[in-house]
């Protein structure tokens, strides 16, 4: 089955700055991309997604890379600010399946200082 | 605006005992699927639906079983609770893709402790 690692597994930043989180992926056929943000005691919420016949995606500060030769994706955050401070989890869909069913990375926990 | 919903947010029980866990979805999603969610182990699925009646294993489906007798509900069912599977445990729902994904909106959680 598919297998999704995802580094780091904590990440500090000062506000202001940018922050990167990685992700590998082991199957192939994998399609669809997105990363969850999760915040202290809610539930994950979708903050943007990519699909495999695109290398890129933005909205806002946020962006999100995709490189299907190496299976690996990237979220990036620029111009971070304290609200930014969340889990955040990456995910790839199980290729070949219609059923939507996703494998989660690991979580980075993103923290940025004021 | 989109709903799911979870019977308990916190849950106490006992070694042994049968623990059911109740999502109910009002977005008329064909996908519904059952996570637990531990430190440093992300989100695993135990198991999903793709219809009423419908299911397949997860990653961790040991220990569990559910239930999909209408569309809009799905149970996860811990046939005799043990300690280990004291988590968090997360539904979610989607919509049924013809191209490998959709987004999933996820319930707030319920937290079981078993002692």
């Amino acid at each position: 089955g598919e297998n999704v690692e995802q580094h780091p597994s904590t990440l500090s930043v000062q506000e202001g700055d940018s922050a990167v989180i990685k992700c590998t992926y082991s199957d192939s056929a994998s399609n669809y991309f997105p990363w969850y943000k999760q915040e202290l005691g809610k539930r994950p919420q979708l903050i943007i997604d990519i699909r495999s016949n695109v290398g890129e995606k933005k909205d806002q500060r946020i962006a999100v890379t995709l490189n299907k030769t190496a299976k690996h994706f990237s979220l990036h955050i620029t111009e971070t600010q304290p609200e930014d401070s969340a889990v955040y989890f990456c995910a790839a869909n199980a290729g070949g399946t219609s059923y939507g069913k996703l494998t989660f990375g690991q979580g980075t926990i993103l923290t940025v200082h004021p | 605006d989109v709903k799911v919903t979870q019977s308990s947010r916190y849950l106490v029980k006992r070694t042994g005992e049968k623990v059911f866990l109740e999502c109910v979805q009002d977005m008329d999603h064909e996908n519904m699927f059952w996570y637990r969610q531990d430190p440093g182990l992300g989100l695993r699925l135990i198991y999903f639906s793709y219809d009423v009646k419908m299911k397949e294993k997860g990653d961790i489906p040991e220990g569990y079983s559910v239930s999909r007798e209408k569309k809009e509900r799905f149970s996860l069912i811990l046939e005799s609770a043990s300690t280990n599977q004291t988590s968090m445990y997360l539904c979610a729902s989607s919509l049924l893709s013809g191209f490998g994904g959709h987004e999933q909106f996820f319930g707030p959680g319920t937290r079981l402790t078993v002692l």
